[in-house]
């Protein structure tokens, strides 16, 4: 198991531009979380999802953040129009379904590095 | 509001010096606790969790309902230990990560 997969590891844009980052959970599971990383701060929740579904997004700005996970294919990260306050660390850990047992461990990715110029 | 502090950004000890990285948490309800830990590029992986009551790598937690902590320790510290440990409570389930601002451990020879 290649464990969860980010890509691209590091992602220039210019303000304006769009960003799309992706994530690969780890095989078997179906829960899918994004995280961002400001310089100097701990990482922040931005959106939980499942296959097809969004459960929680009570973290993700109103505007220009998107976030889907289709029944094929990646999870999907989206920001329009990219100011320089985007710039920072986007994290996406997955976790397998829900045994019943307790919080599922979140198994994480290697980050995609965004900088805004 | 769900709150996780780890007032330390910085502790630095020499080997074989007992550690102990702070986390205090504010939830009304039970919730879960967890150290994750990032060695030099290295993803995040998880170290510990409370209901486990495991001791991995020589570290051990303890969660204190009454202080709302769950303090990080280990007795004797080793070099390879040098690396950012986060903080983490979530509240149920399939529940989102509240994480720390985070503690950079130095372990010097």
């Amino acid at each position: 198991n290649a464990g969860v997969m980010q890509n691209p590891r590091h992602l220039v844009r210019r303000r304006g531009q769009e960003a799309r980052l992706r994530c690969s959970p780890m095989k078997g599971h179906s829960h899918v979380y994004w995280y961002r990383q400001l310089p100097e701060e701990g990482l922040k929740f931005m959106v939980y999802l499942q296959k097809e579904n969004i459960i929680d997004e009570s973290g993700m700005p109103k505007e220009r953040f998107s976030a889907e996970f289709p029944k094929e294919g990646p999870s999907i990260l989206r920001i329009q129009q990219v100011v320089r306050g985007d710039s920072a660390a986007y994290f996406c850990a997955s976790s397998p379904p829900t045994s019943g047992k307790g919080q599922e461990t979140q198994y994480f990715g290697p980050g995609t590095r965004l900088l805004v110029l | 509001a769900q709150r996780v502090t780890q007032p330390e950004k910085l502790l630095s000890v020499f080997k074989g010096a007992p550690v102990e990285l702070k986390c205090n948490y504010s939830y009304s309800g039970s919730p879960e606790l967890f150290w994750y830990v990032q060695y030099s590029r290295q993803r995040l992986q998880l170290l510990l969790r409370h209901i486990s009551r495991e001791s991995i790598k020589g570290f051990t937690a303890d969660l204190n309902k009454g202080e709302t902590s769950f303090h990080l320790k280990k007795p004797f510290a080793q070099e390879e230990d040098s690396a950012m440990y986060y903080c983490a409570l979530s509240r149920y389930n399939t529940d989102k990560l509240i994480f720390g601002t985070g503690t950079r451990l130095q372990v010097f020879p």
